[in-house]
């Protein structure tokens, strides 16, 4: 079991660049996510789903998009890259949706420049 | 939308010290997580809290939720160089949109 795979685990972008950053499950779980982590701000909600086919927007999505056409698959998508988006990414799955603890990936970083 | 608060921001301790974070919800939460996060690592899962005034203990950590389902705390008896992180507190508030706290950065002086 290798839990939540992320990749890449870093990465230097230019301004209106596009990249996908990936993320892999294989704990069957239904929910997965992504947030971003900046300092002193804690951990705020992009983009989730609750099951293949189905996303919602989290706090945070604007310039971000994601698909879930697999239940082990959850790509984050950045069309056009801005300076505000350099930040560490992190993707976590549950079990289920409600009251289920998170598995976390290592996380990516990513400076937009 | 829902907002969770946690203080302090930062805490330096000597080992041996106690420590206490504070998680406190402008709404009432349905469960309350706690992660704890190494250096230039990622957020791993502590614990779970759901009832009302619930106490649970892990070793040196004991963790609290309030009555009213609104506050938490978390406190390290005697610290140990290991404590040292990020402490997240993490408040359900439904179809898993989990609201982190700011976090409590503890670094602990040997």
């Amino acid at each position: 079991n290798a839990g939540v795979t992320q990749t890449p685990k870093f990465q230097v972008l230019k301004t209106g660049q596009s990249m996908t950053l990936q993320c892999a499950q294989d704990m069957n779980h239904e929910y997965m996510s992504w947030y971003r982590q900046d300092p002193g701000m804690g951990l705020r909600l992009i983009h989730y789903s609750v099951g293949a086919g189905i996303t919602d927007q989290g706090e945070v999505p604007n310039g971000y998009n994601v698909s879930r056409s697999t239940t082990e698959d959850f790509p984050l998508r950045l069309l056009s890259a801005a300076p505000s988006q350099t930040s560490v990414y992190f993707c976590a799955s549950s079990r289920g949706q409600f009251n289920e603890k998170l598995f976390f990936g290592s996380g990516t970083q990513l400076s937009v420049l | 939308g829902q907002q969770v608060m946690q203080i302090p921001q930062y805490q330096h301790v000597q080992e041996g010290e106690d420590f206490t974070t504070y998680c406190n919800s402008s709404t009432t939460l349905s469960n309350i997580q706690w992660y704890k996060q190494r250096p230039g690592g990622h957020p791993v899962f502590l614990i779970q809290l759901v009832k009302s005034g619930e106490v649970k203990k892990q070793k040196r950590l004991t963790f609290q939720f309030g009555e009213a389902k609104k506050n938490s705390s978390l406190h390290i008896t005697a610290t140990q160089t290991t404590d040292v992180g990020t402490y997240f507190c993490a408040g359900g508030g439904g179809y898993q949109k989990v609201t982190f706290g700011t976090g409590t950065k503890l670094q602990v002086i040997p």
